[in-house]
């Protein structure tokens, strides 16, 4: 079974600049999740998806941050404009609908912002 | 609110030696809990989970169990390997609302042969 994709793993930009991040869950996984993870600390959840519609976007910093899941599976995450407290890896997981079920996290995407 | 504390790291031990990484969390209500591991260069991972008190989670040797009356969730191996050197999270799942995870700080540890 293919796990959690993201793409890129790597990306540095100027502070200001606008940047994208893409996931592709696992097939079959209803919920979708970004986590930001700071250097040091443990990673933060920033917005969960059901399907395609938002659970929970409460710490997504919604002046700079969106994200969309479009037909319920691939997810993009977007920050416009960076700041530099952005650099972090930004994760994404998926998991089914029952509430323990196993998150499943995708190999992360490092941003540098200079 | 909900919220995780782990023991600071970095840890360094011996191989073979035993191992304990405290964790203890702040909830309403009973959550289930979790031990996620992050090994150089890789993804994070479920490591165990107990979803319930007393229950106790287990895997590769680790051994956590969910204590209800201290708040506490603290990870245990009784002899490590230098494979086990890693960042490990503890975290929670509040019973209410959303399925999302709130993550301790990561205790980085190391094994030394």
């Amino acid at each position: 079974e293919a796990g959690v994709a993201q793409s890129p793993r790597y990306k540095i930009i100027e502070k200001r600049q606008s940047v994208a991040f893409w996931c592709n869950p696992i097939s079959g996984h209803a919920t979708l999740y970004w986590y930001q993870q700071i250097l040091g600390q443990g990673p933060k959840l920033l917005i969960q998806f059901q399907n395609n519609g938002v659970v929970d976007d409460s710490q997504l910093p919604k002046d700079r941050f969106s994200a969309e899941r479009l037909k319920g599976v691939d997810s993009t995450l977007k920050i416009q404009p960076a700041k530099l407290e952005d650099s972090a890896v930004y994760l994404c997981a998926s998991s089914g609908r029952g509430r323990t079920d196993t998150q499943y996290f995708g190999p992360g995407t490092r941003l540098t912002v200079l | 609110g909900n919220s995780v504390t782990q023991m600071e790291g970095p840890v360094t031990l011996s191989e073979e030696a035993f191992l304990t990484i405290n964790c203890t969390y702040t909830a309403t209500g009973y959550p289930s809990l979790f031990w996620y591991v992050q090994y150089p260069g890789e993804g994070l991972q479920l490591l165990l989970k107990a979803t319930k008190a007393d229950d106790k989670g287990s895997n590769k040797g680790f051994e956590a169990t969910y204590r209800k009356e201290t708040t506490s969730f603290h990870l245990e191996k009784g002899s490590v390997q230098v494979s086990d050197s890693a960042v490990y999270f503890c975290a929670l799942s509040p019973i209410q609302g959303a399925q999302k995870l709130v993550f301790g700080q990561g205790t980085r540890l190391t094994i030394n042969p």
